[in-house]
């Protein structure tokens, strides 16, 4: 089974409009990170959210978490083309020094 | 701003050679871990570290593969002989010791490795 699939794998908008992404999980967690990675760079940590949170905001992002669902999402709140990237989900399965399973990303493109 | 910083961007070797992957993680942390990208799919862990000793690894990190921190800022990853199937971006990541919870792991840009 894959742990952290997010969808939808690709996802086109116009500048100004918000972004939603989803992503699903199998096992339990501790905490759900969201990522950003500009093609062949680097992950840039975006947002992290616990297990016993439901909804985070940072700036023009907000992710949610249903634990229930094994879920969350991420917004991004009027779109700009710097938002363009990929966003993967990240889970960790315990506690202490894990390493983190990532879904294998949405591809997002903001036209201007 | 801390970062994670890796070198080298790019490195390019033949199959069989050993390549050594450099990583400096954020001063303050505790946590250190190796990750790895091969082109156009998922992310993978590879093996976290910590209070001097290998704390996780995955089905990925055999034997060809050893890290080590060989002083108090760095932290590397060796791949003894590699193969073709090594071609991949390889990322470093730390995070700050929160006594057993889990924490933001914050990534370095990379080293890309090709083996040919």
């Amino acid at each position: 089974s894959q742990q952290g699939e997010e969808d939808p794998q690709a996802l086109s908008i116009q500048e100004g409009e918000n972004a939603t992404m989803n992503c699903s999980y199998k096992t339990s967690i501790n905490n759900l990170q969201w990522y950003r990675q500009n093609s062949g760079r680097g992950l840039v940590h975006l947002i992290l959210i616990r297990s016993n949170e439901r909804e985070k905001h940072s700036g023009r992002l907000r992710v949610t978490l249903d634990t229930s669902k094994k879920s969350s999402s991420l917004l991004i709140t009027a779109s700009r083309a710097a938002d363009t990237a990929s966003y993967f989900c990240a889970t960790d399965g315990r506690g202490g020094a894990d390493g983190l399973t990532f879904g294998k990303g949405t591809h997002l493109i903001i036209q201007p | 701003e801390p970062e994670v910083t890796q070198t080298p961007s790019h490195q390019v070797t033949q199959m069989g050679q050993e390549v050594i992957l450099r990583c400096v993680p954020i001063s303050n942390h505790l946590y250190f871990y190796w990750y790895r990208q091969i082109l156009g799919q998922k992310v993978e862990f590879l093996v976290s570290f910590y209070n001097n000793e290998i704390s996780e690894k995955s089905e990925i990190f055999d034997d060809q593969f050893s890290v080590e921190r060989p002083d108090g800022s760095n932290f590397t990853l060796k791949i003894r002989s590699t193969k073709l199937e090594d071609s991949a971006m390889y990322f470093c990541a730390s995070s700050e010791d929160l006594r057993g919870l889990s924490d933001t792991q914050y990534f370095g840009p990379g080293t890309r490795l090709t083996v040919l």
